[in-house]
């Protein structure tokens, strides 16, 4: 069993829709929890920051983290086509520690 | 204020040769952290360094991969004798030293073995 699962998709949504990208992981030390996006042939770029548990809201982009179901999410309101990319979650243990990524999900928004 | 610099963007190399990747970290980082991707796979860590140290290379192959991070200059992810199977995406991450507000990744050297 992978330390961090991510459903890779592809999940295609219109314009406007509201998405919902999840990660499971199975390791407890885990306590600081980032996604990043990354397009086709880029490096992948931070999108949100969340250490522990609780929420983060910056526009339109809200993270979860739920410890105690070793569960988070990211959610994109008013999706638009230049979201379409690659999300990927990444967890460590440590502020200056190795992250463990997901394997990424494809978000495709159409028109 | 530039950003993480890989250079090579793009590295061809036959079996066998030596395949240099560099990378200079954003100005006021301290920490460099190299990362591979596989098609249709997640970034698995490599290797983790600080300025004339390895912290932490647990991801790394035992043989014919090393890093270096030397006081001046950037960081070096060195590959002997290449097989087909290091072709991939190397990326390359830095950090403050408290590593806050988590990494900012390079645009990466996609290395490609013939």
């Amino acid at each position: 069993q992978k330390e961090v699962e991510q459903d890779p998709g592809p999940l295609s949504v219109p314009e406007g829709a509201i998405v919902s990208l999840n990660c499971t992981y199975s390791n407890s030390a885990f306590q600081y929890f980032m996604w990043y996006r990354q397009y086709s042939r880029k490096g992948p770029e931070l999108l949100m920051y969340t250490y522990s548990s609780g929420n983060k809201e910056d526009g339109r982009f809200t993270a979860q983290v739920d410890k105690s179901s070793k569960y988070i999410s990211l959610f994109i309101r008013d999706s638009q086509p230049s979201d379409s990319a690659t999300y990927l979650c990444a967890m460590s243990a440590g502020t200056a520690s190795k992250l463990t990524f997901g394997t990424g999900t494809r978000l495709q928004v159409t028109l | 204020n530039a950003g993480v610099m890989q250079n090579p963007r793009h590295l061809v190399r036959r079996r066998g040769q030596e395949a240099r990747l560099r990378c200079s970290p954003m100005k006021g980082h301290s920490h460099v952290y190299w990362y591979r991707q596989l098609p249709e796979e997640g970034l698995k860590f490599m290797v983790y360094l600080q300025k004339e140290n390895i912290i932490d290379e647990s991801g790394m192959p035992k043989e014919r991969f090393s890093a270096e991070f030397p006081k001046e200059g950037p960081s070096i992810l060195r590959i002997q004798q290449v097989v087909r199977g290091d072709s991939a995406a190397y990326f390359c991450a830095s950090s403050t030293q408290a590593g806050a507000y988590g990494y900012t990744f390079g645009s990466g050297t996609r290395l490609t073995v013939v």
